[in-house]
Parts: C-alpha cells; sequence; structure tokens
C-alpha cells in the first residue's frame, strides 16, 4: 500500500483565494483525520470522519474552513477565502480502528501570502 | 483528555541508550499509551503502544509501571538518524493530544 496521499505537497496562494487540500486514505481504513501544525500550536486536530461521516470538527477554527469525505477513498479540506494566519503544514491521517495507531501523509505545506 | 509531560528536549550520542519519560497522572482506567515519532517534514509515525507493564518491537521498549501514571519509551543503540520529535500520549478514542513532545539529537 502507498500509504496516506496528500497533495499537493506545497501551496502557495494569496490572501482571499481559495484553498483545496486532498487526501488519499489507506485502502479499508474507515477512519480520517485533519490535522494541522504550526510551531505556536503544535499539532491539532480539525476534524475526524468514521466511515465518510464527520463525526467531531469541533476541531475547525471557523467557517472558513470546510471538510468533505465523498467516499472511503477521497476527503478535500477546503479554506475560503484563506488568510495568511492559516499558513501551517496541514496532515491527514488514516486508521482502521478508532483509538488504534493512525497512518499519517506526508502533508501539505501550505502558505497563504 | 489525560494531560502529559514530557522533556522538551534531550541530546545523545550515537549508540546510548535513549528514555523518554513521560508523566501522565489522570490516566484513565481505558487509556493507552502511545508513542509517536517525527521527523521534519514528515507526519508523525506510530512507535508503539501499551497499557500495562513493557511492550517492545523492533524499534523501541515502552515499560509502564504498575500505577501507570507515567511511561517510559526507551531507544536501544540510538543513531544519527533517531533524531526527531517524540510524542507521548494517552487516550482510549480518537481524540489525540500530541503536546509539543520531545525533541531528541543524536550526535556523532
Amino acid at each position: 500500500d502507498a500509504g496516506v496521499i496528500q497533495s499537493p505537497r506545497h501551496e502557495v496562494t494569496e490572501m482571499g483565494q481559495e484553498v483545496t487540500l486532498r487526501c488519499k486514505p489507506i485502502s479499508g481504513h474507515n477512519s480520517l483525520f485533519w490535522y494541522r501544525q504550526t510551531m505556536m500550536r503544535g499539532l491539532e486536530l480539525l476534524i475526524y470522519f468514521n466511515n465518510n461521516v464527520p463525526i467531531d470538527d469541533s476541531g475547525m477554527p471557523e467557517d472558513r474552513f470546510s471538510a468533505k469525505m465523498p467516499n472511503a477513498s477521497f476527503s478535500t479540506l477546503k479554506i475560503q477565502p484563506s488568510e495568511p494566519r492559516d499558513s501551517a503544514v496541514y496532515f491527514c491521517a488514516s486508521s482502521n480502528i478508532e483509538g488504534e495507531k493512525l497512518f499519517f501523509g506526508s502533508g501539505t505545506q501550505l502558505s497563504v501570502l | 483528555l489525560a494531560k502529559t509531560t514530557q522533556p522538551i528536549s534531550m541530546d545523545s550520542y550515537e549508540g546510548q541508550e535513549v528514555n523518554i519519560t513521560c508523566s501522565h497522572n489522570n490516566i484513565a482506567t481505558n487509556d493507552y499509551i502511545t508513542w509517536y515519532q517525527q521527523f521534519p517534514s514528515q507526519g508523525p509515525r506510530f512507535i508503539i503502544q501499551g497499557y500495562k507493564t513493557k511492550v517492545t518491537n523492533e524499534v523501541a521498549s515502552l515499560f509502564i509501571p504498575a500505577d501507570r501514571k507515567s511511561s517510559t519509551l526507551s531507544l536501544p543503540r540510538v543513531s544519527l538518524s533517531d533524531t526527531a520529535v517524540y510524542y507521548c500520549l494517552v487516550a482510549n478514542d480518537y481524540k489525540l493530544s500530541f503536546g509539543a513532545g520531545t525533541t531528541v539529537t543524536v550526535r556523532a
């Protein structure tokens, strides 16, 4: 298995633009997570999906952030409009049993100018 | 969520054993203890998980005393490539709190 695949690897955009981050979880995993990592706040859980259904989105910072999981093999995290303070590394992770080990992707380095 | 406390940083030399102790005084009965490793520009990677006593795999050992209020990750004979951030997590569900972790620097 190729592991969790995220794209793009790097994204540079201007303030106000829409940003879409993509994630393909490991086949067979039914849990998917989006995390954000910054120097100031460390790794923060943004949203958790189980069987394609959002279970906990309490970590989503504000309405500018939205996430979808239309099927078991694909998820998106969208920021609209983006702001400089959204600059961070965004990680997607998946697991096959809740509470069991997470498999992380390589992340998307987002820079909003 | 059970709060964890671990050292901010540790230095070591190649070939030495590195032990990182994590405190989790308010761990719940059904919580598991999990350690992750993160290299620069990569996502965290699962190292080891345990509930009590000792767990060992090909990468590390995890020692958990009877009261489970702390745990120690042991990395045997470290190499330069073990330089990374190590996170101690305590949870029984998806709500993992990564904290600041311990930055381990291995020198030649």
